[in-house]
């Protein structure tokens, strides 16, 4: 099993639909998660890290489920501007929190 | 405050042929890294640096070497290129929180190998 894994899609939605993506991780230890944004041929950008207790920043809300090893990215009201590559990332713990695990990233393409 | 800046943008090398890609961050962050992203793949870690003075083996180092200049610049080196390290690269650096551990990435060399 991969340490993260995600749907590469794509997933192709409507402007203003709601959109959910998954990303599992293997090693239940784990205590530090992001997602990233990657705009094509871009660096990735942090959207948000995912605390045990969720977080929400404007239209995006990050979950972490702890029993099931996943963390969640949920967009609401998707804008044309949301199209991109969406990366999971976790810290493993036997990093020494500076090693950095990326999952291969899903692609959302919001359309007009 | 530029962030995490990266030269140069584009690189054609030769096979054989070596060169050093350059970083450098702004931001006062301690932590550095070096990655590289190749389709269906994701990041890998090449190397990383803690702190200034010291350096660390990430995934994929076998090809590659790093010097830590100091707390700002971070630099890539391949000695002999091969047509497998022709990959968009990018620089990270990390904030310095206990329970934050963000990266703020560079916008990448996009180099070949041919």
């Amino acid at each position: 099993r991969k340490e993260v894994e995600q749907d590469p899609g794509p997933f192709n939605v409507p402007e203003g639909a709601t959109v959910a993506f998954n990303c599992t991780y293997s090693n239940s230890a784990s205590q530090s998660f992001f997602w990233y944004r990657q705009d094509c041929r871009k660096e990735p950008k942090l959207l948000m890290s995912v605390y045990s207790s969720g977080n929400e920043d404007g239209r995006f809300t990050a979950q972490l489920n702890r029993a099931s090893q996943y963390i969640s990215l949920l967009i609401r009201d998707s804008k044309l501007s949301d199209s991109a590559t969406y990366l999971c990332v976790v810290i493993p713990p036997d990093s020494g929190t500076y090693k950095y695990i990326f999952g291969t990233g899903t692609r959302l393409k919001v359309l007009a | 405050n530029a962030g995490v800046t990266q030269t140069p943008k584009f690189q054609v090398l030769k096979t054989g042929q070596s060169m050093t890609l350059q970083c450098a961050q702004d931001m006062n962050h301690n932590s550095m890294y070096w990655y590289r992203q190749d389709p269906g793949m994701g990041l890998r870690l090449i190397y990383y640096s803690a702190s200034e003075g010291t350096t660390d083996k990430g995934e994929v180092p076998n090809g590659y070497n790093v010097s830590r200049l100091n707390k700002r610049e971070f630099s890539l080196r391949l000695e002999s290129a091969a047509p497998s390290q022709t990959s968009v690269y990018f620089c990270a650096s990390r904030t310095q929180g206990r329970v934050s551990y963000e990266q703020y990435f560079g916008p990448g060399t996009r180099l070949t190998v041919t």
